[in-house]
């Protein structure tokens, strides 16, 4: 029962153009979502959050927009750059203290 | 360096027998999460330690089984292993709860033979 969803195994973008990576969750109880990032060979990193309260978060080149209607949460990330290449995760808690559900990841490819 | 550290980084083992894996969470940090991650999967939720005690348990199997210690160090028992135990599994640390940010060792990768 896959609680998180990343529906799109990988995404390639050119560097410059905007990467849209998307995210569905099903437990309406998650009110706080976060974003890692995975290069080979390393342990993820914590990129951005989001909590329900709020329906955007920025920072920097990385926007987190959420849509709790939809249950759906997507990171934009413009512009992209190669650096930008890794394995992204989606992963969601409620009441600030269960273990976080992690989707499968989507391996995007920012390509020169 | 993040912080946490795993040992080994690489693992290889014969079906049928026991290996532990070693975490050392991010200094200050009294929460310890272990992760599996198969090939096509996400990372999959094994156990929480807070403070030397079981916090939460996820997906985990009877065969596995995992100890904080009172310096905070965490150790994941594999035993009985399977050819569908190999993977990578990963250790996070955080100071409180994970809207903190998890802060992830390298893993360990496991495969069995």
């Amino acid at each position: 029962d896959q609680q998180v969803k990343q529906n799109s195994p990988s995404l390639s973008v050119q560097e410059g153009r905007i990467s849209i990576l998307n995210c569905d969750y099903t437990n309406s109880m998650f009110d706080y979502f976060l974003w890692y990032k995975k290069y080979p060979a390393e342990g993820p990193t914590f990129l951005i959050s989001i909590s329900s309260i709020k329906d955007k978060n920025e920072d920097g080149r990385f926007t987190v927009f959420l849509n709790k209607s939809a249950k759906h949460l997507s990171l934009h990330i413009v512009p992209s750059q190669p650096g930008d290449s890794a394995v992204y995760f989606c992963a969601a808690t409620y009441s600030g203290n269960t273990p976080l559900v992690f989707g499968k990841g989507t391996r995007l490819s920012v390509i020169a | 360096d993040s912080g946490v550290t795993q040992t080994p980084k690489h693992l290889i083992t014969a079906t049928g027998q026991r290996v532990t894996l070693r975490c050392s969470p991010r200094s200050g940090d009294l929460s310890v999460y272990w992760y599996q991650q198969s090939l096509d999967q996400g990372l999959q939720f094994l156990i929480q330690y807070y403070n030397g005690e079981e916090r939460a348990k996820g997906n985990i199997l009877e065969r596995f089984s995992a100890q904080q210690f009172p310096d905070l160090h965490s150790e994941l028992n594999l035993s009985s292993l399977e050819l569908g135990d190999s993977a990578l599994y990963f250790c996070a640390s955080s100071v409180e709860g994970p809207i903190y940010g998890y802060t992830f060792g390298s893993g360990t990768r496991l495969t069995v033979v």
